[in-house]
């Protein structure tokens, strides 16, 4: 089965670099998640995109903006890149149809990519 | 906030015991909960979700259990092997957090040979 694939694996930037993440959600997948996992940390939700508008927001620094495209993949784009933004980027995919609306939440699953790990020196 | 906590932080026992690794939740509002295991420096592999309206869910020899109103879940493991080794993270969706999921800090199991 088709998973949700995330690029690049591995990404070493210097401070103050730019960076863009990329993820391909699951065919048919209609929204879809980031999360940031700093070291020894849990994973911590950045932003979703629902039918390519934004969705919901979490702790998503300014620095940081995301877009979904037509093709439903979508790209978190980092800038001014910080010693503390060294970590893995998760992304998730799940078929959430209307998000706002309580009906299909409770039986979603997100599935989650390989993750993106991101070093800043 | 919805607020996720899991205990123990750390766990360590032999190959062959059953265990129990323990999830609470400040919000009951929720709409679901996953478990995950995550071996280090790696992805999150699902394990199992239980939907709100669910008491308990079953893969193996994992089971999986839900009291959404007083803010708990449960994952049993039996019989266990040196390869269940990982952190394991409690996510819920629902309660005050949309519909993204919370994560709970996880618990470090070491099964030893």
């Amino acid at each position: 089965a088709a998973g949700v694939i995330q690029s690049p694996r591995h990404l070493i930037k210097e401070k103050r670099e730019t960076a863009t993440l990329k993820c391909y959600p699951i065919p048919r997948h209609d929204t879809v998640y980031w999360y940031q996992q700093g070291p020894g940390q849990d994973p911590q939700f950045l932003i979703s995109f629902y039918e390519k508008m934004q969705s919901d927001k979490g702790s998503i620094p300014d620095r940081f903006s995301a877009q979904q495209f037509s093709d439903y993949h979508s790209e978190l784009n980092m800038s001014s890149l910080e010693l503390g933004d060294s970590a893995l980027y998760f992304c998730a995919s799940s078929y959430d149809r209307d998000p706002r609306s309580v009906w299909g939440a409770e039986f979603n699953e997100q599935f989650f990519g390989p993750g993106t790990r991101l070093t800043v020196l | 906030k919805q607020e996720v906590t899991q205990i123990p932080a750390a766990l360590s026992v032999p190959e062959g015991e059953n265990l129990v690794l323990n999830c609470s939740f400040t919000d009951s509002a929720i709409y679901n909960l996953q478990w995950f295991r995550q071996d280090p420096g790696k992805g999150l592999t699902s394990l199992l979700l239980i939907q709100s309206s669910q008491r308990e869910q079953t893969s193996g020899r994992l089971n999986a259990s839900l009291d959404k109103s007083s803010g708990r879940s449960t994952l049993y493991i039996a019989a266990s092997q040196p390869g269940d080794s990982a952190t394991y993270l409690c996510a819920v969706k629902g309660g005050n957090s949309g519909y993204a999921l919370n994560f709970g800090k996880g618990t470090s199991l070491l099964v030893t040979p």
